[in-house]
């Protein structure tokens, strides 16, 4: 079947705008992960959703940055008045189950740039 | 905090030769570190998982060390070929959380013809 997508791949927008970011996980994959990914950095963890289960989002950077995962399939990573700082590679992975050593499959990543 | 390094950010090498990359972690030994490779514009793709009491893995040219002492993993691939140039991550489970993955920066592999 399909991969994990996102969109849109590319995103240009000015500071201070609100931004919206979605991700389409493997069919069946109960975990998801968004990740943020500077330019010649290692990804950066924001935040884990497991099934039903509160997320963990201890690697949201501020306030400003919030997710959401519908029926347990779809993600939303939300980005409340950009930030220069902001701009980077988010990707987002999904894995069949939580647990050590699951492995992750990634998105291509959404490519955000803040003017 | 748990940090995670590869201490090379860069590694050129001679197609043929065997490349290998360095990950080192900082206080106690994850039960698992992974491998994952990043070509330019795409997302992470696993490669190899190795456990906290295996010392090798394999998978076909490539094999991975799991070095409790030293506290570093190696990721080796043999007979490289100028496909093999990437990106190259480690990473390892969070103490807290091990579904919270922290990521190394990455090694960029050359192999030039």
């Amino acid at each position: 079947g399909a991969g994990v997508s996102q969109s849109p791949s590319n995103k240009v927008t000015e500071k201070g705008k609100d931004v919206e970011l979605r991700c389409d996980p493997i069919s069946g994959h109960t975990a998801l992960y968004w990740y943020r990914q500077s330019l010649g950095q290692g990804l950066e963890f924001l935040i884990y959703f497991q099934g039903n289960s509160a997320p963990d989002k201890s690697g949201l950077p501020s306030d400003r940055f919030s997710a959401e995962r519908t029926g347990g399939s779809v993600s939303t990573l939300t980005i409340q008045r950009t930030q220069q700082e902001d701009s980077a590679v988010y990707l987002c992975a999904s894995s069949l189950e939580a647990g050590v050593g699951k492995t992750q499959y990634f998105g291509p990543g959404t490519r955000l740039l803040v003017l | 905090s748990q940090k995670i390094e590869q201490n090379s950010e860069a590694l050129n090498i001679q197609e043929g030769k065997t490349a290998t990359l360095t990950c080192n972690y900082t206080n106690y030994s994850p039960a698992y570190l992974q491998w994952y490779r990043q070509d330019p514009g795409r997302g992470p793709v696993f490669l190899l998982l190795i456990r906290e009491n295996e010392k090798e893995k394999r998978k076909e040219r490539l094999k991975v060390t799991f070095d409790t002492t030293l506290k570093q993993s190696l990721f080796h691939i043999t007979a490289s070929q100028p496909a093999d140039s990437a990106t190259y991550l480690c990473a390892r489970p969070g103490y807290s959380s091990a579904s919270k993955i922290i990521f190394g920066s990455g090694t960029r592999l050359s192999i030039r013809p």
